[in-house]
């Protein structure tokens, strides 16, 4: 059964900061995998989608990789700004989507 | 594009009431989840179609739950009778998936609908 981690669950950095979030899987046997922000209240906002043959995409100040033999995504965020605070969440699969708990980001000014 | 529309967007009702969520998923789009999130348990997936079928049904909690989807364009998620515990906030998604391959697309969500059960 597949199980996504993401570490750490909260993070506070002061702007400008360059940050790394985790997400991690224990099935490699995946076709894609996505991270989404949720900011309170709200729903889920696509941010950058990696199928399984690709190792890396850019959005802007964001840069997601993919391992998939270690099961293992990072999502950068360069120079962080007090409107990048919200949850981020990974989800991996294919035809099945099993998400992660997410990491609460916030970002002080 | 006007995204995936859900209504009604809040739903406060008292247990052993019937609810009915509604989703319309992006035009074009040939598969839809329906998900559920809490602050205990995350988001789950409750099911899913392809091409208007129900494909995995396995996180659907009771059979008090039931969802349906009679065309391309529109999609029920009904709870009877409601019980306090199915407080949350329930999700459509929808996505485009090209069968007979091995390349899924990104999945929109819509905005949810925050249900309460009394």
């Amino acid at each position: 059964k597949q199980e996504v981690t993401q570490i750490p669950a909260a993070l506070s950095v002061p702007e400008g900061e360059n940050l790394v979030l985790n997400c991690s899987f224990t099935d490699s046997a995946i076709y894609n995998l996505q991270w989404f922000r949720q900011d309170p209240g709200k729903g889920l906002t696509s941010l950058l989608l990696i199928q399984s043959s690709q190792r890396e995409q850019t959005s802007g100040r964001l840069n997601a990789s993919l391992d998939k033999s270690s099961g293992r995504s990072t999502l950068y965020i360069a120079a962080s700004q007090p409107g990048d605070s919200a949850t981020y969440l990974c989800a991996v699969g294919g035809f099945k989507t099993i998400f992660g708990a997410g990491t609460r980001l916030f970002v002080k000014a | 594009d006007a995204g995936v529309i859900q209504s009604p967007r809040h739903e406060v009702t008292e247990m052993g009431q019937e609810v009915t969520l509604r989703c319309k998923p992006i035009s074009g789009h040939n598969s839809l989840f329906w998900y559920r999130q809490t602050m205990m348990r995350g988001l789950e997936l409750l099911i899913y179609f392809n091409n208007n079928v129900p494909i995995d049904d396995s996180g659907m909690p009771e059979d008090r739950f039931s969802a349906k989807m009679p065309n391309a364009s529109f999609s029920t998620l009904k709870i009877q009778p409601s019980e306090p515990r199915d407080s949350a906030v329930y999700f459509c998604a929808s996505r485009f998936t090209r069968l007979g391959t091995e390349v899924y697309n990104e999945q929109f969500f819509g905005p949810g609908t925050r249900l309460t059960v009394l």
